[in-house]
């Protein structure tokens, strides 16, 4: 079967920096992207890996470590809005057509 | 404005109905899915097209139909054999991104889902 773990809830200061984590143990690996989901609407894009190491993009970073089964999300200064569940997707195949979602991780980013 | 809309936002169904759920998109992407999502939990897959008139089942499928016959459009019916239907149904579309490394990788567009209690 696929697995995919990530904590369930995380709390932090605004301005703070969060790193929410994610491992993963599946039959296949094409790439991991994670999302972001306020309560009650669709997930939004915030990054893929396909390579080991680190994507930056603004505010946001993340890493993958394909031997390990491992990324990260990276926030840096936070702001109020980035109270949100963010989710961790792998997707399986070749073409990458066939995508495995974490449970998320719910942050709450407190003044 | 392209996107992928799903209609309706709020749907209640009595026990033992079939019922219907619409997913448009004018994105032209040849890949759809659609994804259920229980409170507290990630999205499982239940059926993903890749092109026109070929479907197949995700993981929790049983329960559950769809049709593909247009490119912009794929539909997704709950019947009375799905045992706890009540969810947020997402649906999606894909298209692949190149990666840098000469590889192809799908990046997904959500529509606002559509929330389903049956009563």
């Amino acid at each position: 079967g696929q697995n995919i773990d990530q904590p369930t809830e995380m709390t932090a200061t605004e301005g703070a920096i969060v790193q929410i984590n994610c491992t993963y143990q599946t039959s296949g690996f094409n790439g991991l992207f994670w999302y972001q989901q306020h309560a009650g609407e669709a997930p939004t894009f915030l990054s893929y890996n396909v390579l080991d190491g680190l994507e930056e993009k603004g505010r946001f970073s993340s890493f993958l470590s394909r031997s390990k089964g491992y990324s990260y999300l990276l926030l840096k200064e936070l702001q109020m809005k980035d109270s949100a569940s963010y989710l961790c997707a792998v997707t399986l195949d070749n073409y990458g057509q066939n995508f495995v979602f974490g449970p998320g991780t719910r942050l709450s980013v407190l003044p | 404005d392209g996107g992928i809309t799903q209609s309706p936002k709020y749907l209640f169904r009595k026990e033992g109905q079939n019922v219907t759920l619409s997913c448009e998109q004018n994105l032209n992407h040849d890949a759809m899915y659609w994804y259920r999502q229980d409170p507290g939990q990630g999205l499982r897959l239940i059926y993903y097209s890749q092109i026109v008139n070929d479907f197949q089942k995700g993981d929790i499928a049983e329960g559950y139909s769809v049709s593909r016959e247009k490119k912009e459009s794929f539909p997704l019916t709950v019947t009375s054999a799905q045992k706890n239907p009540t969810a947020f149904y997402l649906c999606a579309s894909s298209t692949p991104i190149s990666t840098g490394t000469g590889g192809l990788l799908n990046e997904q567009f959500f529509g606002p889902g559509t929330r389903l209690t049956v009563l």
